[in-house]
This record gives structure tokens, sequence and C-alpha cells, in this order.
């Protein structure tokens, strides 16, 4: 069974473009957490999804900012209109239920030049 | 509101020192506790994790966690820390019941074990 897959695990943009994160969760899980991880500001959570439903999103940005994880297919958090202060890793994670463990994906590295 | 606090943002050992990690959370109600653990370099990994029974829990390499419910604590421990344990290490908690289980995260604490 492979883990959480992440893709890709480093992404360069410049200002203004856009950014597509993708992550596969584990077989068989269907609940999907995306967070943000910033040096010294610990793991930050973005929001929280289960299939073709946005559970909770308290963490997203209003702006710019967009998730979503459809019936087929990885999980897709999508970041418009890019600036420098979107740098950082990106981490996503998977359970097969909530709250069971999660089980979390290497991470995307975001750099905005 | 919903918090979990860690205590100590960055501990400095010897090789063979004890470890006792703070982790206080603020939450009503019933809650499964976690301790996830990141490598340099790494993606988060989890130490243990308590939902219910035994409040003193068994984790990966020699790692064991305190569920003081009256204290809203669920401090880390280790009896002697080796040089491969420096990381940072996660405190996390969630609710037992309820339609949003998302897990409320710590800041991390940073461990580093000179040699």
């Amino acid at each position: 069974n492979a883990g959480v897959m992440q893709n890709p695990r480093h992404l360069v943009r410049r200002r203004g473009q856009e950014a597509r994160l993708r992550c596969s969760p584990m077989k068989g899980h269907s609940h999907v957490y995306w967070y943000r991880q910033l040096p010294e500001e610990g793991l930050k959570f973005m929001v929280y999804l289960q299939k073709e439903n946005i559970i909770d999103e308290s963490g997203m940005p209003k702006e710019r900012f967009s998730a979503e994880f459809p019936k087929e297919g990885p999980s897709i958090l999508r970041i418009q209109q890019v600036v420098r202060g979107d740098s950082a890793a990106y981490f996503c994670a998977s359970s097969p239920r909530s709250p069971d463990e999660q089980f979390f994906g290497p991470g995307t590295r975001l750099t905005v030049l | 509101a919903q918090s979990v606090s860690q205590h100590n943002h960055h501990v400095i050992l010897s090789e063979a020192a004890s470890l006792e990690l703070g982790c206080n959370y603020s939450y009503g109600g019933t809650v499964n506790l976690f301790w996830y653990v990141q490598y340099p370099g790494q993606h988060l990994q989890l130490l243990l994790k308590y939902f219910s029974g035994d409040p003193l829990v068994k984790g990966i390499k020699g790692f064991e966690a305190e569920f003081i419910k009256s204290k809203f604590s669920f401090n880390l421990r280790k009896p002697s820390v080796q040089w491969s344990d420096t990381a940072e290490y996660f405190c996390a908690v969630g609710p037992l019941a309820g339609n949003n289980r998302k897990l409320i995260w710590g800041l991390g604490t940073s461990l580093a074990v000179n040699p």
C-alpha cells in the first residue's frame, strides 16, 4: 500500500502565476487535510476535505486559494496569482476516517520568485 | 477556543539525557491525542496516539506519553535520547465525536541532541 503521494515535490513559480499542488491519499482513505509549514511557525491547518466535500476550510485564505477532492483523482490545492508570501512547504495528509491517525505525504516545497 | 500549547520551543540535550516535552490543550469534550515527529528534511510521522484506555501510551523508538485528563496534558517522554532523535516534535488533539474532526496542532518543539 503506497503512502500519501504529493507532486510535484518542488515547484517554482513567478509572482502572478498559478500553483497547483496534487495529493493522492493512501488507498482506502477518504479524508484529506492540507497544511502549510513555514520555518519557526509550525504546522498550519488549511483545509479538510472528504470526497467531493469541503468539511472545514477555516484555515484557507479567503482569496486566491482553493481546494478540491473529486470523486476520482487526487486532491488539488490551487493557489492563483501567487505572491512571495506563499512560499512554504505544503503538506497533505490522509486518514481512513476522522479523527484517526493522519498519514502525511512528503510535501511540496513552493518557491515564488 | 481550542488550542494546543507546547511549552518548549527549542530543546538541546546531550545523548543519554532524559527527555520530557510538554503539551497542554484546551478543548471541550473527549479528545484523541497524538505526537508526531518530523526528522530533518522528512515528512511527519506518527510517534504515538491515545484514544482510550491506559493513559500511559507506548510509541515507537522508545517514546511514551502520559495523558493526564485533570491537567489537560499529554507530555512526551524518553528516558535516554540519541543523536538520531534530533527532530521537530508536534502534539495534536482532535475530538472524539462530531462532524468536523480536524486536528488542532501545537507549534512544535525543536529537539537537538548533541553526540
